[in-house]
This record gives C-alpha cells, sequence and structure tokens, in this order.
C-alpha cells in the first residue's frame, strides 16, 4: 500500500523559514517524480514544486522560485521542501504527491499524501 | 490565472448523468487528469490519460476530449460523489504538470 506521510508543518512568522518533509512507503520511491501541491483555506489546488526520481530536475511554480528548494533522499525514501521568506500567502495545506513516471513533466498524480498545514502569521 | 478553466459548480439529480468540462489550450495536445476532492480529504486521482480510471474507482466515471476541453463524466451520480473536482494537465508549453483547473463543486440532489 503506497503511503506518503508530511510532516513539519506550523506556524512561522513572515520572514520565516520551515522545512516539510514527506515519508514515502509502499513503491520504489527511487523510481517515481514526486511533486508538491498547495491548498490556500477555501481555495482551489495550487501546484508548487517538482523534483524527477534521480533528483537531476526540478520545477518551481513562479509563486515560490527563488524561496523554495525541493530536495529527495532516495536512501531514506523521503522527499522535502525548503521554505524560506515566507509570506502570509504562503499559508495552506501542503501535499505531497507520488508521479506516475520518472520525470517531471508527464503522466499524473497517482497518490496523495494527507497533507500538512502551514501557516504563516504574526 | 489558471490556464484550465472550469465551472465553480454543476449539480446533478441522484441517478443522473454530469458532466464536468475543463477548457484550456494545453488540451489540444496533452490529456487531463481529474482528482476528486470531498471535505477535509486530500484530493484522489478517478481518471487519467485517454479514459482510465486507478483501482478502485467506479466505472460510472468516464473521461474524454475534444479539442481544447476534456470532460469527466458521472453516469448515474451518487450522493458520495459530491465533492470538488479539479482537472490538471500540462502548460501550454508542455513543460510541466504545474496547471490545475479552478474546480468544480459538484452538488447532488
Amino acid at each position: 500500500e503506497v503511503q506518503l506521510v508530511e510532516s513539519g508543518g506550523g506556524l512561522v512568522q513572515p520572514g520565516g523559514s520551515l522545512r516539510l518533509s514527506c515519508s514515502a512507503s509502499g513503491f520504489t520511491f527511487s523510481s517515481y517524480a514526486m511533486h508538491w501541491v498547495r491548498q490556500a483555506p477555501g481555495k482551489g489546488l495550487e501546484y508548487v514544486s517538482a523534483i524527477s526520481s534521480n533528483g537531476g530536475s526540478t520545477y518551481y511554480a513562479d509563486s515560490v522560485k527563488g524561496r523554495f528548494t525541493i530536495s529527495r533522499d532516495n536512501s531514506k525514501n523521503t522527499l522535502y521542501l525548503q521554505m524560506s521568506s515566507l509570506r502570509a500567502e504562503d499559508t495552506a495545506v501542503y501535499y505531497c504527491v507520488k508521479g506516475a513516471v520518472a520525470a517531471i513533466v508527464g503522466g499524473h498524480f497517482d497518490y496523495w499524501g494527507q497533507g500538512t498545514l502551514v501557516t504563516v502569521s504574526s | 490565472s489558471s490556464e484550465l478553466t472550469q465551472d465553480p459548480a454543476v449539480s446533478v439529480a441522484l441517478g443522473q448523468t454530469v458532466r464536468i468540462t475543463c477548457q484550456g489550450d494545453s488540451l489540444r495536445s496533452y490529456y487531463a487528469s481529474w482528482y476528486q476532492q470531498k471535505p477535509g480529504q486530500a484530493p484522489v486521482l478517478v481518471i487519467y490519460g485517454k479514459n482510465n480510471r486507478p483501482s478502485g474507482i467506479p466505472d460510472r466515471f468516464s473521461g474524454s476530449s475534444s479539442g481544447n476541453t476534456a470532460s469527466l463524466t458521472i453516469t448515474g451520480a451518487q450522493a458520495e460523489d459530491e465533492a470538488d473536482y479539479y482537472c490538471n494537465s500540462r502548460d501550454s508549453s508542455g513543460n510541466h504538470l504545474g496547471v490545475f483547473g479552478g474546480g468544480t463543486k459538484l452538488t447532488v440532489l
């Protein structure tokens, strides 16, 4: 059974930093791209970032480029999202999402974690 | 603004058929995938590719595409199908999967 468990969310002040983690199990983690998708309270889904199966390719939405860094440790089956210079508009539930293929483009999102809430507020 | 456009809300009578649409230029070249999200829950994949259902998704869900429009059809809608539905596809350049529609709230009457 595929499981994606996010952690690291919480309350942070504007301008602060936070690192999200996603522990994966039930599939060969190193064979698939992984993605982060967020959802602000009461809003729709927003694509945040992606990383290819071997970590060689990454993508960032314009809204987070230069502030967020995606990475993965295939030896630990873990995905990360380092977030810095956080803003109020980054407040959202952040979902860890498994891609259906190794590349960051193509395919679809076949499994989603339950999400972790990040609140940016003073 | 989203490059994929969905109607904000759609309603259907119990047991009837409903179609949820998603429009965007990228859909002329790439398939959409569809995700169902119930309140307080994570999204779930319901349709991908030309018209493929993951294991466990009822066969009343189907997908189709024509021109710049992708459609999710629920044939014989059930009360448990009431949810938000999101489409996703590549951006117009085809370089990433970073485009979601704004979502459609389906109400089953």
